[in-house]
């Protein structure tokens, strides 16, 4: 059975800095990895959607890493804002349909 | 393009009732999945259905269900309600429910059992 991991659980940095949200996935035969960003009591956004066939993805200053081999990916933000304040939650899909696996999510604090 | 939308937004039941949250995907979308979150056991795949079928399904007993209507609309209904279905509800749709594709999640309906 496939299990998410996401470490840490919570982070709380000063505006400006730049922090890296791991995640980490038992099963490395994933089809894909899908970073979501969530507000809270809100439905989740996509960020980034990484291919297994892929090592990297970037938005603006996001950028998301996959590893398959090592069960791995991370999240770089780069110059939080307090409106990156969020829960980021990643989720992979094994293969075929879409069904996704979440990890529990690191609740994100960037204070001005 | 309207993104996905979820009714009711919030919804307050008692033990042994029953309810029923409607889903509007994406125009064009024909996959929807339906997802519970709770704080102990974050989120949780409940089912998915394609062009009325469902396709796919979560480790959730019988007492939850859903349905999807021509149009892709899709509900899903909780039966004979307990403390524990206390949750987040989110659906989310895609173009064809395939793995390749992003999908797109609505706003959720809060669903409170007392």
């Amino acid at each position: 059975k496939q299990e998410v991991t996401q470490i840490p659980a919570a982070l709380s940095v000063p505006e400006g800095e730049n922090l890296v949200l791991n995640c980490s996935f038992t099963d490395s035969a994933i089809y894909n990895l899908q970073w979501f960003r969530q507000d809270p009591g809100k439905g989740l956004t996509s960020l980034l959607l990484i291919q297994s066939s892929q090592r990297e993805q970037t938005s603006g200053r996001l950028n998301a890493s996959l590893d398959k081999s090592s069960g791995r990916s991370t999240l770089y933000i780069a110059a939080s804002q307090p409106g990156d304040s969020a829960t980021y939650l990643c989720a992979v899909i094994k293969s075929g349909y879409s069904t996704l696996t979440f990890g529990k999510g690191t609740m994100l604090l960037v204070s001005p | 393009k309207a993104g996905v939308t979820q009714t009711p937004r919030y919804l307050i039941k008692t033990r042994g009732q029953q309810v029923t949250l409607s889903c509007s995907p994406i125009s064009g979308h024909r996959s929807v999945s339906w997802y519970q979150q709770t704080p102990g056991q974050g989120l949780q795949f409940l089912f998915e259905y394609f062009s009325e079928t469902q396709r796919n399904k979560g480790n959730f007993p019988g007492r939850f269900s859903g349905r999807q209507f021509s149009n892709s609309r899709s509900e899903m209904n909780v039966s004979t309600l307990e403390l524990g279905d206390s949750a987040l509800y989110l659906c989310a749709s895609s173009p064809q429910g395939l793995a390749g594709e992003t999908q797109y999640f609505g706003p959720g309906t809060r669903l409170l059992v007392l």
